[in-house]
Formats: structure tokens, sequence, C-alpha cells
């Protein structure tokens, strides 16, 4: 068990750029989820994955956002045309779904830096 | 909708001293209760969280939380702090049968824990 691991680690583009992050959750996992922790706050949930199916969506993610889980591992988050008000940490985690509920495993973290 | 409210941003504390972080919560359903940490550059590690059952709950590292229903409270507490406990800490929860299981939490405590 590795763990949850995010590539890269950090990212500084300029505005108006495209940026893609990577999350690979831990093997057996099949729910996946992204969050946005701001300078000084806590996380907010963006988006989850059960399998590959996305399946909900947060009203922070704007149209510019988009997330992909192709074949039920690995995610990708990719937001186009990049704001400075997309500067934050991008957090990804993975469970498995149970009745009751399931622990979310974090990654370190992919840190985003628009000039 | 749920918030939680984590009514100290910073505490400072000096080491082998006690210390204790508040979390409160507002849900309109049951919750599940959890308390992450956070060292710097890196992502959430799970500290402890209740389910159900006794409302004491042992965590890793010495930690522990008691579950308050009729307070809607869930503060974490250490009974005598090494300077490795230096990190933020962020109380969270997830409504028990809400769809996806996503997190909400609060926006963290600062520990700085001084020789």
């Amino acid at each position: 068990d590795t763990g949850v691991s995010q590539n890269p680690r950090h990212k500084i583009t300029k505005r108006g750029q495209n940026v893609t992050f990577r999350c690979d959750p831990i093997s057996e996992h099949n729910r996946l989820y992204w969050y946005r922790q701001t300078l000084g706050q806590g996380p907010e949930f963006l988006t989850y994955f059960q399998n590959e199916a996305q399946l909900e969506k947060s009203r922070l993610l704007s149209d510019r956002f988009s997330a992909e889980r192709p074949k039920g591992s690995f995610s990708t988050l990719e937001i186009q045309r990049t704001e400075q008000g997309d500067s934050a940490m991008y957090l990804c985690a993975s469970s498995f779904s149970s009745p009751s509920t399931d622990t979310q495993y974090f990654g370190p973290g992919t840190r985003l830096t628009v000039l | 909708a749920q918030s939680v409210t984590q009514l100290d941003s910073q505490v400072p504390v000096f080491e082998e001293a006690p210390v204790e972080l508040r979390c409160n919560y507002s849900s309109s359903v049951s919750v599940y209760l959890f308390w992450y940490v956070q060292y710097p550059n890196q992502g959430l590690q799970l500290l402890l969280k209740y389910l159900s059952g006794s409302t004491l709950v042992k965590g890793i590292n010495g930690f522990e939380a008691e579950f308050n229903k009729s307070q809607t409270s869930f503060h974490l507490r250490k009974p005598s702090v090494h300077i490795s406990d230096t990190a933020e800490y962020f109380c969270a929860v997830i409504m028990i049968k809400a769809a996806g299981n996503k997190l909400t939490f609060g926006g963290g405590t600062r520990v700085l824990v001084k020789p």
C-alpha cells in the first residue's frame, strides 16, 4: 500500500494557461474525491467519482474545471484559462465505499500558483 | 446543509502541557465526525473518527475526542503535547446516508508547541 499519490506537487503557471493534475488512489479504493484548500482555510469539496462515474460536482467547480477518471483508477483534474483565484492546494482522497461510511485517505496535494 | 466551526484559529501551548481543540457542528441530520492533522506542505492524515458506539474515541499519537450530541461538539484533546504535534488540525463531518460521503471541514486550528 503506497498511499494516495499526486503529481505534480507544485505547479506555477501564468494566468490564462491550462493545467492538469493527476491523482493515483490506493489501488483497491473505488471512490475518489477532489478538494481545494486555500490559504488559512479548511479543504472544500469539489467532486467525487465512484469507479469511473462522476457522481457529484460542487458549485465551486466552474465550467473551466473538468475532472475525469477514465478507467476507474487514476484521475485527472484540468483547469482551463487559469485565474489568480485558482491558486490553492488541490487535494485528492480515496476510499473504499461501505454500507456505513468510508474513511478517506488523502494525498500530499498539488500546490498551484497562478501568476 | 451542514457546517463545522472550530472556535480557535490558533492555540499556542507549551511542551508537555495538555491541549484541547474545540469543534462544533451544525447539521439537520446525524453525522459522522472526524479529526485530521496536516503538517506543513503535506496532505491530511486521519487522527480519529466517530461513527457510533462509545462517545470517547481514541486515535493515533495519543489524541482522543469526545462526541457530545446534545452540545453538537467533538472536541479533541491530548494530555501532554510534543514539539512534533505542531501542525494544523481540522474537524470534519459526513452527513449520514448522504450520497458520496463528502467531508465538510472546519476552518482549522493551528497548534504551535513551544519548548
